[in-house]
C-alpha cells in the first residue's frame, strides 16, 4: 500500500505558485520522499526528491517538515504546461530491493 | 536526464496471442527495473520488480506465468503477456533505477496494449 496521502485535486492560476501537499505520517528514518508527474498517457517524469532537507532543482522546490510527516512541492511560476496528476511516493525497502509505490496521486490543474 | 526507452508505444492484438513489450534504459545501467499497469483514470499499480540475471519479483496477484519478465541485459528489460484476453488491456510502464543510493526512477513512455 502507499505510505502517502494527497488531496484528489486542485487548481492554480497561471503564473502563481502552485503548492502541493503529502502526507507520509508513517514515513521511516532512511525514507526518501519522491515526486512524479503524469501528464496524459505518457510516462510519469521524475521532479525532485529529498530525505530531511529542503530541495531545489529547475523545475520545483521540495519542502520537508522537521518530524518529516509531510512534504510539500512548490512550483513557482506554474504554467499550463504543468496540469498533470503529480506524485508523492515514499519510497520503501523490502529485502534490499527499493520500491516505488505510487498512491492517487494530485490532479493539478493550472488555469489560464 | 535519463532515457528510458519503450517499445512498442501501442500494440492490438487478438485475443488468445502472446505480446512483448521491451524496456531499455539508453545510457545508463539498471541494475533494477519496474514493470507497472495504469487503467484509465488510475494511479500506477506495480506488477513486479525485475532483477538483471535473477528471477523477477512479483506483487500479490498478479500472475506470473500471465506476466513473464526477463532482464537478460543491464540495459533490458522485456514483460511478455502471454494468451492475452480483452482484461489485459491496459497501459503498461516500465522504469529503471539508476544504481546508486538515492537512485531514482526514470520511466518508459508507456505501452498501451489493446486485446480484441
Amino acid at each position: 500500500d502507499a505510505k502517502t496521502t494527497q488531496p484528489t485535486s486542485m487548481d492554480c492560476a497561471e503564473g502563481r505558485a502552485a503548492n502541493l501537499p503529502c502526507n507520509h505520517s508513517t514515513i521511516s528514518g532512511n525514507e526518501y520522499v519522491y515526486w512524479y508527474r503524469q501528464i496524459h498517457s505518457q510516462g510519469p517524469q521524475y521532479i525532485i526528491h529529498g530525505l530531511k532537507n529542503n530541495e531545489t532543482n529547475e523545475m520545483a522546490s521540495l519542502i520537508i517538515t522537521e518530524d518529516r510527516k509531510s512534504s510539500t512541492l512548490i512550483l513557482p511560476h506554474a504554467t499550463l504546461r504543468d496540469t498533470a496528476v503529480y506524485y508523492c511516493i515514499v519510497r520503501g525497502s523490502t529485502s534490499g530491493t527499493y520500491k516505488y509505490i505510487f498512491g492517487t496521486g494530485t490532479r493539478l490543474k493550472v488555469l489560464a | 536526464g535519463a532515457v528510458v526507452s519503450q517499445h512498442p508505444s501501442r500494440v492490438i492484438c487478438k485475443s488468445g496471442t502472446s505480446v512483448k513489450i521491451e524496456c531499455r534504459s539508453l545510457d545508463f545501467q539498471a541494475t533494477t527495473m519496474f514493470w507497472y499497469r495504469q487503467f484509465p483514470k488510475k494511479s500506477l499499480m506495480l506488477m513486479a520488480t525485475s532483477n538483471e540475471g535473477s528471477k523477477a519479483t512479483y506483487e500479490q496477484g498478479v500472475e506470473k506465468d500471465k506476466f513473464l519478465i526477463n532482464h537478460a541485459s543491464l540495459t533490458l528489460s522485456t514483460l511478455t503477456v502471454t494468451s492475452a484476453h480483452p482484461e489485459d488491456s491496459s497501459f503498461y510502464i516500465c522504469s529503471a533505477r539508476r544504481q546508486g543510493n538515492t537512485g531514482e526512477l526514470f520511466f518508459g513512455e508507456g505501452s498501451r496494449l489493446t486485446v480484441l
